[in-house]
């Protein structure tokens, strides 16, 4: 059972314009996710976070938004750039427990010049 | 370099065969994790050390896995008799225990990955 889903394996946005990057979550015990960005070839790097008793966290370029009743969020990337083309990985995790990431299956963004 | 550090990056091996991957975390990070990630997917918990007890483990972790984070510093994964639904890329991550005011205690450091094919 997919507890964290990304359903859209890949994106495509133009260099400038936002990235929105959606995840869905069933497990209602989790109460902090975060946002994990990845190139080939290396371990997946911590992009940003946000708790459960927010529903944004901005971070430069970055933004995240929690719907904790839709069980959704979302990383929006405003502008985007080309670096910024990586796959990136939705997790979350359910402090009580060791702490272990739940990541969703990712999606390839690519931001195009 | 102060990140996470694992070795080998890459092995190839024949199935039955026995490895062993060595994961080096960030030096004040007493949490240390394994994950297994398979193409097209996300990385997967295997287990979590803190200090140098094993304190949980994933029911992904066959009894022919075995990992081991002596004196809380280094952790090493051994895989034995392997197969080849075996082959994927082990990820080790480290974690600082506790509140900081500069680190979320949920945030977790990734290596570079060993890549593991079995033929």
């Amino acid at each position: 059972d997919q507890q964290v889903k990304q359903n859209s394996p890949s994106l495509s946005v133009q260099e400038g314009r936002i990235s929105i990057l959606n995840c869905d979550y069933t497990n209602s015990m989790f109460d902090y996710f975060l946002w994990y960005k990845k190139y080939p070839a290396e371990g997946p790097t911590f992009l940003i976070s946000i708790s459960s008793i927010k529903d944004k966290n901005e971070d430069g370029r970055f933004t995240v938004f929690l719907n904790k009743s839709a069980k959704h969020l979302s990383l929006h990337i405003v502008p985007s750039q080309p670096g910024d083309s990586a796959v990136y990985f939705c997790a979350a995790v359910y402090s009580g427990s060791a702490r272990q990431l739940t990541f969703g299956s990712g999606t390839q963004l690519t931001v195009l010049p | 370099d102060t990140g996470v550090s694992q070795d080998p990056r890459h092995k190839i091996t024949k199935r039955g065969q026995n490895v062993t991957f060595r994961c080096d975390p960030i030096s004040e990070h007493n949490r240390l994790y394994w994950y297994r990630q398979t193409l097209g997917q996300g990385p997967e918990f295997l287990t979590y050390f803190q200090n140098e007890a094993q304190l949980e483990k994933s029911r992904l972790l066959s009894d022919r896995f075995s990992a081991e984070r002596p004196k809380g510093s280094f952790s090493t994964l051994e895989i034995q008799r392997t197969e080849q639904g075996d082959s994927a890329m082990y990820l080790c991550a480290s974690s600082l225990g506790g509140l900081t005011n500069l680190i979320s205690y949920n945030e977790q450091f990734f290596g570079p990955g060993t890549r593991l094919t079995v033929l």
